[in-house]
């Protein structure tokens, strides 16, 4: 069985500066995808960032980026330029390339941008 | 946009009654899930659909059940809610499969269920 760890439970961050959240991984499958979802207070959860793993460039998205290492396990997102909108729970999250798309998660990181 | 709409933003219910939560979705999706999310645990996988009439049990099936008559719509089903039953249930949509882009997965608002 898959399981995603998130150690970092809550952290801050000044506005407009850059932070970088963790996540590590544990699977046997050589092809999966990674995901990291934001879920703001009261609000929808939604994605934020993919990651294929047989792609080795980083994927980015605006002030998004993964640092995605395969042979680690690890999969950290790293948001630069903070905003006072970035403040949310982060879920990294992890899928078996099958059909059946489903996920299993980490347990989140609650993330503060202050002003 | 993908829409993904659950029933009820927050319920309170008593021990012992039976509780059905709603969720429904407005693009064909052929996969929805369910699942429950605590602090500290994340979200955990009770059960999930490929096909209408299809279901599969997730991480945590215990004293749930599911239902999917309709492709649009997912019930998740408390037979007699406990409450360890109390916790936050959200709904998600996918398409199946491949290509790569379309295997998101799109959430409801979510639930907060109470039981008392």
């Amino acid at each position: 069985a898959q399981t995603v760890t998130q150690s970092q439970p809550e952290m801050s961050v000044q506005e407009a500066e850059t932070v970088t959240l963790s996540c590590t991984y544990d699977t046997s499958e050589s092809n999966y995808y990674l995901f990291w979802y934001k879920q703001p207070p009261s609000r929808q959860m939604i994605l934020v960032i993919r990651q294929e793993a047989y792609k080795q460039q980083n994927a980015t998205e605006n002030r998004f980026s993964v640092n995605f290492q395969k042979a680690a396990k690890s999969f950290s997102l790293k948001i630069s330029d903070s905003q006072l909108g970035d403040t949310a729970m982060y879920f990294c999250a992890f899928m078996k390339h099958d059909n059946n798309n489903d996920m299993r998660f980490g347990a989140g990181t609650r993330l503060t941008v202050k002003p | 946009d993908v829409k993904v709409t659950q029933s009820s933003r927050y319920l309170v219910k008593r021990t012992g009654e039976k509780v059905f939560l709603e969720c429904v979705q407005d693009m064909d999706h052929e996969n929805m899930f369910w699942y429950r999310q605590d602090p500290g645990l994340g979200l955990r996988l009770i059960y999930f659909s490929y096909d209408v009439k299809m279901k599969e049990k997730g991480d945590i099936p215990e004293g749930y059940s599911v239902s999917r008559e309709k492709k649009e719509r997912f019930s998740l089903i408390l037979e007699s809610a406990s409450t360890n039953q109390t916790s936050m249930y959200l709904c998600a949509s996918s398409f199946p499969g491949q290509p790569s882009s379309y295997n998101e997965q799109f959430f409801g608002p979510g639930t907060r269920l109470t039981v008392l």
